[in-house]
């Protein structure tokens, strides 16, 4: 089955920073790619996505980029703001959808 | 996207106990739903997958009769966990697959096993 791994696991950077969190997925097989910020204690919210026929999506200060060749996507913040701290989750879907371990992303004021 | 209703939020139980957590897609009939559950501070691992109208699907080492899912009608699935312990404390969450293969979550069942 498919095998999704995340790094960091911790992420600390300045306001204003870029922050970059990468995965590798194993199933080639694989064909969507979300990304999830989870609160704590909340669920996990869609915040972008990107499908196998595209290399890159943006969506004002967040954007992926998928490698389908290497089997890696990576989510780029830039201009961090206090508010993007949380966890975030990457994914790949084949059959069904498989997380990352997640990354604690802290932006400090 | 879907909006996904899960209830209760937060249960505290005995050992020994049942408890159910109800899952509603409210604007989506999801022939499909999806439980996952999440120790602190890790990951979403997949439990299980329910289908409507028949037997759920289990994920490799998680016990059927230990989760019992029913997916009764298009809106709604239900996980129960027996027989509840202490190991049992965790983080339950639905989600559904929505028309475009987005998956929305629930808000999600603490459960606390005294």
């Amino acid at each position: 089955g498919e095998n999704v791994e995340q790094h960091p696991s911790t992420l600390s950077v300045q306001e204003g920073d870029s922050a970059v969190i990468k995965c590798t997925y194993s199933d080639s097989a694989s064909n969507y790619f979300p990304w999830y910020k989870q609160e704590l204690g909340k669920r996990p919210q869609l915040i972008i996505d990107i499908r196998s026929n595209v290399g890159e999506k943006k969506d004002q200060r967040i954007a992926v980029t998928l490698n389908k060749t290497a089997k890696h996507f990576s989510l780029h913040i830039t201009e961090t703001q206090p508010e993007d701290s949380a966890v975030y989750f990457c994914a790949a879907r084949a059959n069904d959808m498989r997380f990352g371990a997640g990354t604690r992303l802290t932006v400090k004021p | 996207g879907a909006v996904v209703s899960q209830h209760p939020s937060r249960v505290i139980c005995k050992s020994g106990t049942s408890v159910k957590i109800e899952c509603r897609s409210l604007d989506f009939q999801a022939t499909t739903m999806f439980w996952y559950r999440q120790f602190p501070k890790q990951s979403l691992m997949l439990m299980a997958t329910s289908n409507e109208g028949s037997k759920a699907t289990y994920e490799q080492g998680v016990e059927k009769d230990k989760f019992l899912i029913n997916h009764a009608s298009l809106t709604l699935s239900t996980l129960t966990v027996t027989s509840a312990h202490p190991e049992d404390s965790s983080f339950y969450i639905c989600s559904v697959h929505s028309h475009n293969e987005k998956l929305f979550f629930g808000s999600g069942t603490q459960l606390s096993v005294l």
